[in-house]
């Protein structure tokens, strides 16, 4: 049972660029979310999806994208990566939000130049 | 939507003493109310959680008191000790299919 899987762990890219941090889950959990941290700031939820084929916004939705094809996975998509995006990304899972332990993946360390 | 306040943003307490982290939410509807503990470098992981039938949880030196009424909340660490060192975070959601929001966290240092 690997829990909550993060890839890649660091990762810069140019003002610009496009790419995709991958979540994946093996406890057959609902609820999965993504969360940007950033000093003094907290973690600011980005997407959730409480659910395959749903998803809604957080807190500071823009400049990314997400998709919940399958319960395991739900890839975080930046469109054009801008240095605002510098930050640690953390994926999370629960079985629901009502009473239940989130798990966090270990973040993901993005800068962008 | 919801929106949770957290203070004080940084706390130092001599080791033994105890902490106490206050969180504010803004949603009377909101019934659960976790709260994280995130060490330096690692990612944040659960440490107690109160659900809004609840008044106060306890489990051994930590603790958490929930007002409705006030729509408050707060963590208290007993006897702290070095290892309690770390970012604490609150969090509140309305119910099983709804996001889970977060306060901004508050540093804890124990000083020896």
């Amino acid at each position: 049972n690997a829990g909550v899987t993060q890839t890649p762990k660091f990762q810069v890219l140019k003002t610009g660029q496009s790419m995709t941090l991958q979540c994946a889950q093996d406890m057959n959990h609902e609820y999965m979310s993504w969360y940007r941290q950033d000093p003094g700031m907290g973690l600011r939820l980005i997407h959730y999806s409480v659910g395959a084929g749903i998803t809604d916004q957080g807190e500071v939705p823009n400049g990314y994208n997400v998709s919940r094809s399958t319960t395991e996975d739900f890839p975080l998509r930046l469109l054009s990566a801008a240095p605002s995006q510098t930050s640690v990304y953390f994926c999370a899972s629960c079985r629901d939000t009502s009473s239940y332990e989130q798990y966090f993946g270990p973040g993901t360390r993005l800068t962008v130049t | 939507g919801e929106n949770v306040e957290q203070h004080p943003s940084t706390l130092s307490v001599q080791e033994g003493d105890s902490a106490v982290i206050k969180c504010t939410y803004s949603d009377s509807a909101s019934n659960y109310f976790p709260w994280y503990k995130q060490e330096l470098g690692k990612r944040p992981q659960l440490i107690i959680d109160i659900r809004s039938n609840v008044g106060e949880k306890k489990d051994q030196r930590i603790a958490v008191t929930l007002n409705k009424t006030a729509k408050h909340f707060s963590l208290h660490i007993t006897e702290t000790q070095p290892e309690d060192s770390a970012v604490y975070f609150c969090a509140a959601s309305r119910r099983r299919d709804d996001k889970i929001i977060f306060g901004k966290g508050t540093r804890l240092h124990i000083l020896p």
